[in-house]
Parts: C-alpha cells; sequence; structure tokens
C-alpha cells in the first residue's frame, strides 16, 4: 500500500529530446506528489509536485502528468539539456497522518550533447 | 523554501564507533524527517523527529541503533550507533511546509571500515 514504483531504471536522451519517467502508486490516501532532482554529491532538490485535483502542472521546462484512475503520474522535461543529466525521483505523501515521503527507486537520466 | 545544514557533510568511521549527524534550519519547522539512501538506491526514512517527544521509527530502524534528539523547531541530531560497514550510507534531514513541500539538507556521507 506504500510503494511507489518508478520506471525507466535509467534512460538516455539526445539533447532536446523529452525524456519522459512514469510512476505508480497504490496507496489511494497519498494526494501530495513531488519530483526530485539529484545530483551526485548532492541532496535532492524538489522540482516540481502535483496535487490530485489537477491533471497536469508546468514550470519551465518540466510537467507533471497525473492520472488519478490509474493511479499514475509522470514527469515530462522538455527540450531536455545535458545539465539535466541526474537521478530523478518520484515520491508520494500524503496532508494529513504521516506526512513522510515515500520514494519510487529513481530513474538515472544521461542527456548527451 | 528551506535553507538546511548538515554537519559533517562526510566522514569516515571505525566500525564499533556511533557518529552524531547535526541538522540545522534557517527557520521553525514543525516537522522534520531523517531518511538514509544507501548507496545507488532511492531514499528510505528511517524516522520522524518529534519536537519535545520522543521520535517516531520506522519499520526496520529502532531507538537503540539511531537515537534521536529535537530539542527545538529548528535543529534535530541523528546518531548512528555501534557502526558497521553496512551503516555506509548518506544520512539526509528534511523538512515538511505547511504548502505539503518537504525540502532536503546535503546529506552526510557516512564510510564505516
Amino acid at each position: 500500500q506504500q510503494q511507489v514504483k518508478q520506471s525507466p531504471q535509467s534512460l538516455i536522451v539526445q539533447k532536446g529530446g523529452i525524456p519522459i519517467i512514469n510512476c505508480a502508486y497504490e496507496n489511494t490516501a497519498f494526494d501530495y506528489f513531488p519530483w526530485y532532482q539529484q545530483f551526485p554529491g548532492k541532496g535532492p532538490a524538489l522540482l516540481i509536485a502535483i496535487r490530485p485535483d489537477v491533471s497536469e502542472k508546468k514550470e519551465g521546462r518540466f510537467t507533471i502528468s497525473f492520472n488519478k484512475s490509474a493511479k499514475q503520474f509522470s514527469l515530462h522535461i522538455m527540450d531536455s539539456q545535458p545539465g539535466d543529466s541526474a537521478t530523478y525521483f518520484c515520491a508520494a505523501s500524503m496532508d494529513t497522518g504521516r506526512r513522510a515521503l515515500t520514494f519510487g527507486s529513481g530513474t538515472r537520466l544521461q542527456v548527451q550533447p | 523554501s528551506a535553507v538546511i545544514s548538515q554537519k559533517p557533510s562526510r566522514d569516515i568511521c571505525q566500525r564499533g564507533t556511533s557518529l552524531t549527524i547535526q541538522c540545522q534550519v534557517d527557520s521553525q519547522v514543525t516537522m522534520m524527517f531523517w531518511y538514509r539512501q544507501q548507496p545507488g538506491q532511492s531514499l528510505t526514512l528511517i524516522a520522524t523527529a518529534n519536537q519535545g517527544s520522543e521520535a517516531t521509527y520506522e519499520s526496520g530502524f529502532v531507538i537503540d541503533k539511531f537515537p534521536i534528539s529535537r530539542p527545538n523547531l529548528t535543529f534535530s541530531t541523528l546518531t548512528v550507533s555501534n557502526m558497521s560497514p553496512e551503516d555506509s550510507s548518506i544520512y539526509l534531514c528534511s523538512v515538511h511546509r505547511g504548502s505539503g513541500a518537504q525540502y532536503f539538507g546535503p546529506g552526510t556521507r557516512l564510510l564505516v571500515l
């Protein structure tokens, strides 16, 4: 019930491509879905987040698509750049009670020049 | 957002010893968490650091091994006790904001020999 499943494990795209990372959750009590970007040697940085009452959210080149009925959400990176090469984690949490994050397994993205 | 610092940033320790990690936030926060990130893996919640009361530990983590203090709303410590090589990980503190967002510190990289 607490799991968040993330795919793919790794992804290689060319500069300008649109990598897509997918996550699925089981616990319908989750109501906050963030994405984190982590560079080697750094802590995870909050990239963008969405709540179940909207189906899409854009911030700059990053877009979250959310499908509440399928219990799935995905991250799209438009016009990807070599500087986007990092590990991306999806996560989920609840606004009440246990507010800690449950993380996906991570996706290592490489954007080739 | 939040400015979070951790000390030490990294350490190499001998097995059987203990290390205390400090987490300092630039403003008062209600909820603080400690996570572990094993090499090449995702983040796993160790415990919720509660101000004025005992920490709430996740399954698989116990107070004797990972004692936590939370003396005020801007500071917490995590001790890794009686260390073994299996404790080699990145230890991260995070804080929860009322908006639902959680922000992470830079992490403490621990190597146990």
